[in-house]
């Protein structure tokens, strides 16, 4: 199985920051990956896939970029409603995997 | 409008048996592969199964950790899909997600069932 690894696994950032979240697969991936945002009590929403392709109705201040094992989704200029937690997804092979998730927490 | 609706969860006894309905409209359902997705009670997100298209026989794929005690189905007649769940462990406690899968990924989520195992 292929093991999703993200990183930090929170942070605190205020309006406006810059925040970068890392995700590293176990092997390559090509650029079959795919971030996720999750609010409390709520379902995931796609947000990036194909490792840059921004999902119809999202921000563009959610980016993506990587390839192989090394991937990275960035935020810039956090905004209230970005507060929540992020996950990554390798869509290569079966069983699909996520990573353990980052919170973006408000400091 | 893309909406999925899910039903049928609940509380179950450990060994027990539950299925899972996911009602689909504002697509055709046909056309697209299905998955289910899990969350246990505070923690990560934990892929479960997938069935393809009636193109591809309705062929399913499975994690470990539910092959052979889970079942996924699809009626496109009905726009539904299906999670028969059995042999139920407390470690399946989860909230189940029915999510539409497009060119890979899961554009679209359901609300999510509560299944909680317990005696």
């Amino acid at each position: 199985d292929i093991q999703m690894t993200q990183s930090p696994t929170s942070v605190s950032a205020s309006v406006g920051d810059r925040v970068t979240i890392s995700c590293r697969a176990s092997q390559s991936i090509d650029k079959y990956l795919a971030w996720y945002q999750q609010k409390p009590g709520k379902a995931p929403n796609l947000l990036i896939y194909a490792s840059g392709t921004l999902q119809s109705g999202v921000s563009s201040r959610f980016s993506g970029s990587g390839s192989g094992t090394d991937f990275t989704l960035t935020i810039t200029s956090l905004q209230p409603e970005d507060f929540a937690t992020y996950y990554c997804q390798q869509a290569d092979s079966f069983p699909l995997t996520f990573g353990g998730g980052t919170k973006v927490a408000i400091k | 409008e893309v909406q999925l609706v899910e039903s049928g969860g609940g509380l179950v006894q450990p060994g027990g048996s539950l299925r899972l309905s996911c009602a689909a409209s504002g697509f055709t359902f046909s056309d697209h592969y299905m998955d289910w997705v899990r969350q246990a009670p505070g923690k990560g997100l934990e892929w479960v199964g997938r069935i393809r298209g009636a193109a591809i026989s309705h062929t399913t794929e499975y994690a470990a950790s539910v092959k052979g005690r889970f079942t996924i189905s699809r009626d496109d007649s009905k726009n539904s899909l299906y999670l028969q769940m059995n042999s139920l462990k407390s470690e399946d406690t989860a909230v189940y997600y029915c999510v539409r899968v497009v060119s890979r990924y899961f554009d679209y989520w359901a609300q999510g069932a509560l299944v909680t195992v317990s005696s």
